[in-house]
């Protein structure tokens, strides 16, 4: 299996720009994950799926950031507009079962001017 | 809320010695305990994860404790190479109602050299 994938890989965007963060988790994983890295607050949980229904969003900072997760094999994280502050490295992760080890894409590092 | 702290923030050691980075955890009511290692510029490695029953996992030169009671965790490593060399986070799974959810510490950064 390839791995979870995650793109763009790299993402620099000017302040009040709609950033689209994408992520194909490992086929057959039913629990999707997305994170957020930063130095100051290391790293976050911003959103899980099941079976890609939203479980908990609390996480998700606020009404700027959206997600959905149309199929089994994709999800997308949105952010509009974007702000300086959302500059960080984003995480998809994806699991068999809710508890299990979780596999990490190679994230995807935004930063916004 | 659980909080997770990992002691050294940061360690440096020659090739060759044993080591033992630290997680402490606030509260003791968890359902798993994960180890991750992470690369420069890459995603998260899952390395052990041990479940609350459990008092330890090994893999290779990995072995880790877990001390519910007390709200630790240990990751041993033993025979340290230069390719160890990269940042360790452990994560705590609270269970109950944030089961899948994990809270992460800082980290640490070791350095092996040779």
């Amino acid at each position: 299996d390839a791995g979870v994938i995650q793109s763009p890989r790299h993402e620099v965007t000017e302040m009040g720009q709609e950033v689209t963060l994408r992520c194909k988790p490992i086929s057959g994983h039913d629990y999707l994950f997305w994170y957020r890295q930063t130095m100051m607050r290391g790293l976050e949980l911003l959103i899980y799926f099941n079976n890609n229904v939203p479980i908990d969003d609390s996480g998700m900072p606020e009404d700027r950031f959206s997600a959905k997760m149309p199929n089994a094999s994709f999800s997308t994280l949105k952010i509009q507009p974007s702000e300086p502050r959302d500059s960080a490295v984003y995480f998809c992760a994806s699991t068999t079962y809710r508890g299990g080890r979780q596999y990490f894409g190679p994230g995807t590092r935004l930063l916004v001017l | 809320k659980q909080e997770v702290t990992q002691i050294p923030a940061a360690l440096s050691v020659p090739e060759g010695e044993n080591l033992v980075l630290n997680c402490s955890f606030t509260d003791s009511a968890i359902y798993n305990l994960q180890w991750f290692r992470q690369d420069p510029g890459k995603g998260l490695t899952s390395l052990l994860l041990i479940q609350s029953s459990q008092r330890e996992q090994t893999s290779g030169r990995l072995n880790a404790s877990l001390d519910k009671s007390s709200g630790r965790s240990t990751l041993y490593i033993a025979a340290s190479q230069p390719g160890d060399s990269a940042t360790y986070l452990c994560a705590v799974d609270a269970g109950g109602t944030s089961y899948g959810k994990l809270t992460f510490g800082q980290g640490t950064i070791l350095t092996v050299h040779p």
